[in-house]
């Protein structure tokens, strides 16, 4: 059974750009979270998808935005990059929206 | 964004010595969870607490739902240099209640 696994690991863009983050599920899993953990903070929740639907959103602007594929894997999707979105971008799934959730090794954003 | 307390912010102790920490909210939560950080990488689970009262042991690791519905309490046990990291409890409210809310975390650091 493979974990929940985040690619790239490590980008840098530029003020203004737009960036795609990706996350695949724990195998049986059917729900995938997206966190935003700034440098010395808690994750903050983004969003949350199931089966293929956004199922709860965090307070994020919409620039923010994600997808879920059949195969249960993610993307995030953030436009129009601001400074203030240099973090870490974590991924988390779980075998339902009510189960616990099982984190991946993040990607880590710098915007310049 | 919303983050729990957790208190302490940061401690030091000896190899060997016992550890407390807690995590508290104004909301009732109707399921805990502990994660441990390590630098550059994605929150690891420890333990998951469902039920008010609950006490669960994971080796060294004992967390405790308080029975309030409001806190929890980690308890590490003869600490040693590996159970270095940050700390986070995560809770979440009741059926319907999409998204976990993280606290602030407790920095720990063991002098051998």
């Amino acid at each position: 059974e493979t974990g929940v696994t985040q690619s790239p690991t490590h980008l840098i863009k530029t003020r203004g750009q737009q960036v795609t983050l990706r996350c695949s599920s724990q195998s049986g899993h059917n729900t995938v979270s997206w966190y935003q953990q700034a440098l010395g903070q808690g994750p903050q929740f983004i969003f949350q998808y199931y089966r293929e639907e956004e199922n709860g959103r965090g307070n994020f602007p919409p620039r923010f935005s994600g997808l879920q594929f059949p195969n249960y894997s993610s993307e995030l999707n953030v436009n129009a990059l601001e400074l203030d979105d240099s973090a870490l971008y974590l991924c988390a799934s779980s075998l339902d929206t009510s189960k616990t959730q099982y984190f991946g090794p993040g990607t880590r954003l710098l915007v310049l | 964004g919303q983050q729990l307390n957790q208190s302490p912010q940061s401690m030091f102790i000896q190899e060997g010595e016992d550890v407390s920490m807690n995590c508290t909210s104004s909301s009732i939560f109707n399921t805990w969870l502990w994660y441990k950080q390590d630098p550059g990488e994605g929150p690891v689970l420890l333990i998951a607490l469902y039920k008010a009262g609950e006490l669960t042991s994971n080796g060294r690791l004992t967390a405790q739902f308080g029975i309030t519905r409001k806190d929890s309490f980690l308890n590490i046990s003869a600490s040693i240099p590996s159970d270095v990291g940050i700390y986070f409890c995560a809770g979440r409210g009741g059926s319907g209640t999409y998204k976990y809310i993280f606290g602030t975390g407790t920095r720990l650091k063991v002098l051998a």
